[in-house]
């Protein structure tokens, strides 16, 4: 079945460093792949997606771009923040899937200190 | 417009002992998911609902677990008896249809058994 594989946390930073956060994925269709965030005490929120090869999502300072030749979507931010400290999650939604569910990675908690 | 809401946001019950979270989706969103995340592993998916229908419950892990979307608004979930392995933060996420639709996602309700 679909999956998706991302690193293990936590990452700690210091602000202003470049971050990576690996992402690869397991699909039998065409899937979407989307980057999740949970800021502390709050709910999950769209950080940015891509739903072809090649695609580059990005949303505040973020970016990931779809690899269909190495399964892979990783995000990238060239200045990360204090308030960049959340849980990132890594998805796909399966188009040959008529609910459109989304399958997640296991999270990957970034702490950035000043 | 208003989000996802979920309530209650934090319960803490017994084993054995029954409860019910309840999801409001956005207004006009005809698709509602249920996900949990237990013991900080990846979030899993448990069921779809487009309107009063269950689309997909394939994710539902067993006969305990009973959800509803009566009308096509709200949602609950019941899980009877709970047991320890149910704890862990169950999140509701509503969409509008269509291709590519993104899925709003409340703040999530952490389970606890004791």
């Amino acid at each position: 079945g679909d999956s998706v594989t991302q690193m293990e946390g936590p990452v700690t930073l210091s602000e202003e460093a470049f971050l990576t956060i690996n992402c690869t994925y397991t699909a039998t269709g065409y899937p979407s792949l989307f980057w999740y965030v949970q800021y502390p005490g709050e709910g999950l929120q769209l950080l940015l997606k891509a739903t072809k090869a090649d695609d580059k999502g990005s949303n505040k300072g973020f970016e990931a771009t779809y690899r269909k030749e190495t399964t892979s979507f990783h995000l990238e931010k060239g200045s990360v923040q204090v308030s960049d400290s959340a849980v990132y999650f890594c998805a796909l939604s399966d188009l040959e899937d008529s609910s459109y569910k989304l399958i997640f990675g296991s999270g990957t908690r970034l702490l950035v200190r000043p | 417009e208003a989000g996802v809401t979920q309530f209650p946001s934090h319960s803490v019950i017994e084993k054995g002992q029954t409860v019910t979270l309840r999801c409001d989706p956005i207004s006009g969103h005809d698709n509602l998911y249920w996900y949990r995340r237990v013991m900080g592993k990846e979030i899993k998916f448990l069921l779809h609902f487009v309107k009063e229908s269950k689309q997909d419950e394939s994710g539902m892990p067993n006969n305990r677990f009973l959800a509803e979307r009566t009308g096509g608004t709200y949602s609950t979930l019941k899980v009877q008896p709970a047991e320890l392995e149910d704890s862990g933060v169950y999140f509701c996420a509503s969409s509008r249809t269509g291709y590519n639709q993104p899925q709003h996602f409340g703040d999530g309700t952490r389970l606890s058994i004791l």
